[in-house]
């Protein structure tokens, strides 16, 4: 079956701006993590969506944000980009459900670039 | 979610054993320990999962002393392609849901 996809693979933004990244899960699962990952802090949670709501959220500020469709689908948001937002961001799928071992499954990432 | 304590990095050669351990002495009664396997830019690979004793699967095996404290991650006769970032997590995955605390991770070096 078809793994986590992630689009864009890379992109480079200016400060500043917006950038909306996209995240299909696999066929079947409901939720849907979002993580940022740099260098110096590592992978962080950002949030969880799960039937189109959100469900935990990670310790970032406001101008991070995410929605869920009805296809499981998912995007996130980043507004008023800053260069520390550089990073890679991963999305990472599951079931979502009572039971579901190992659960997660990540995508590859996009790439995102601040300049 | 218990906080995971594992080495910075690792050194290898191919065809040798590795064992990369970590410590999770607050580990909860519901929590598994599962492992995942990360190259540069690309997302986490699960590894393997385990809540007591051993587990193995076809690329690793997993030894959880019974006191759950710790836990080994064990990779026979690494290659050069084993090199990468190794992360041992602890949570309660039964829960429905859970985030995944990632702590700094192992970067293990195989050299040929």
């Amino acid at each position: 079956k078809a793994g986590v996809t992630q689009t864009p693979r890379y992109l480079i933004k200016t400060r500043g701006q917006q950038v909306t990244l996209s995240c299909s899960p696999i066929s079947g699962h409901r939720s849907v993590s979002w993580y940022q990952q740099t260098p110096g802090q590592g992978l962080q949670f950002l949030f969880e969506y799960f039937s189109e709501t959100q469900r935990n959220k990670g310790n970032f500020p406001g101008r991070f944000s995410g929605r869920q469709f009805s296809n499981s689908r998912s995007e996130m948001n980043v507004s008023t980009l800053e260069l520390g937002d550089s990073a890679l961001y991963l999305c990472a799928s599951s079931l979502g459900r009572q039971g579901d071992r190992p659960g997660y499954t990540f995508g590859s990432g996009t790439r995102l670039t601040v300049v | 979610l218990a906080k995971t304590t594992q080495p910075i990095s690792m050194d290898s050669y191919e065809g040798q054993e590795v064992n990369i351990t970590c410590s999770h002495n607050n580990i909860a009664t519901n929590d598994y320990i599962t492992w995942y396997q990360q190259f540069p830019s690309q997302g986490p690979r699960f590894i393997i999962q385990g809540y007591k004793t051993k587990v193995t699967n076809e690329v690793a095996s997993l030894f959880i002393p019974a006191d759950r404290k710790s836990s080994t991650l064990s990779l026979p006769r690494v290659s050069l392609s084993d090199t990468a970032v190794y992360y041992c997590l602890v949570g309660d995955v039964d829960s429905g849901y859970s985030t995944l605390t990632f702590g700094k991770g192992t970067m293990l070096l195989v050299s040929p």
